[in-house]
């Protein structure tokens, strides 16, 4: 298994070009999601997806867009990037959903952002 | 313990001795807690988890210790390896919001650990 896998590693885009994020997982697992990491604070929930055809927004959403045509992909789209969405973003999955307790997600290498 | 803003607390321990990494939590509703290990350009790793109603839960070499009164929570690594070296983080998982049935994880900014051979 490989896992959650992310691509690409690094990105640097200037402000108003659009990029999309992109994440797969080997795992067979129904809950995906994808956090921000930024200095001086915890990871942040941008969305989320219960399943296939199915997605939510967390706790910052502004300025991202996501879909789940596959239990396996996860994509994130900038739609207009802006310098404050400079950040390393990760994705995740788990097979169980954070209500039932079952709480291993299982992190992807991360996407390190820049935006000028 | 952790703390807001963009210094990070640090421990910094002798290879074999136990550390002892310390968490507050903000919401007396949480219920499930979880410790994640992040090495430096990687994704946060899995250690270990906990639920409200435990006040101590072990597994290998780590344990978690939770103290709902005071809303503390603690890592304790036992002999601790160079290879442990990290930052490590915990999560509080409180009910979502607007009624969604998937439960919301704050997560704090973490404590960098240092083992010194």
């Amino acid at each position: 298994n490989a896992g959650v896998t992310q691509t690409p590693k690094f990105q640097v885009l200037k402000t108003g070009q659009s990029m999309t994020l992109q994440c797969a997982q080997d795992m067979n697992h129904e809950y995906m999601s994808w956090y921000r990491q930024d200095p001086g604070m915890g990871l942040r929930l941008i969305h989320y997806s219960v399943g296939a055809g199915i997605t939510d927004q967390g706790e910052v959403p502004n300025g991202y867009n996501v879909s789940r045509s596959t239990t396996e992909d996860f994509p994130l789209r900038l739609l207009s990037a802006a310098p404050s969405q400079t950040s390393v973003y990760f994705c995740a999955s788990s097979s169980e959903p954070l209500d039932r307790g079952y709480g291993e997600q299982y992190f992807g290498p991360g996407t390190r952002l820049t935006v000028t | 313990g952790e703390s807001v803003g963009l210094h990070l607390p640090t421990l910094s321990v002798q290879e074999g001795d136990n550390s002892i990494i310390n968490c507050a939590y903000s919401n007396s509703a949480s219920d499930y807690f979880i410790w994640y290990k992040q090495e430096s350009g990687k994704g946060p790793q899995f250690i270990i988890d906990i639920r409200s109603n435990m006040d101590k839960r072990q597994g290998q070499r780590v344990t978690v210790l939770l103290n709902k009164t005071v809303k503390h929570l603690s890592l304790q690594i036992a002999a601790t390896q160079p290879g442990d070296s990290a930052v490590y983080f915990c999560a509080e998982r409180s009910q979502g919001a607007g009624g969604t049935s998937y439960g919301k994880l704050t997560f704090g900014q973490g404590t960098i650990l240092t083992v010194h051979p």
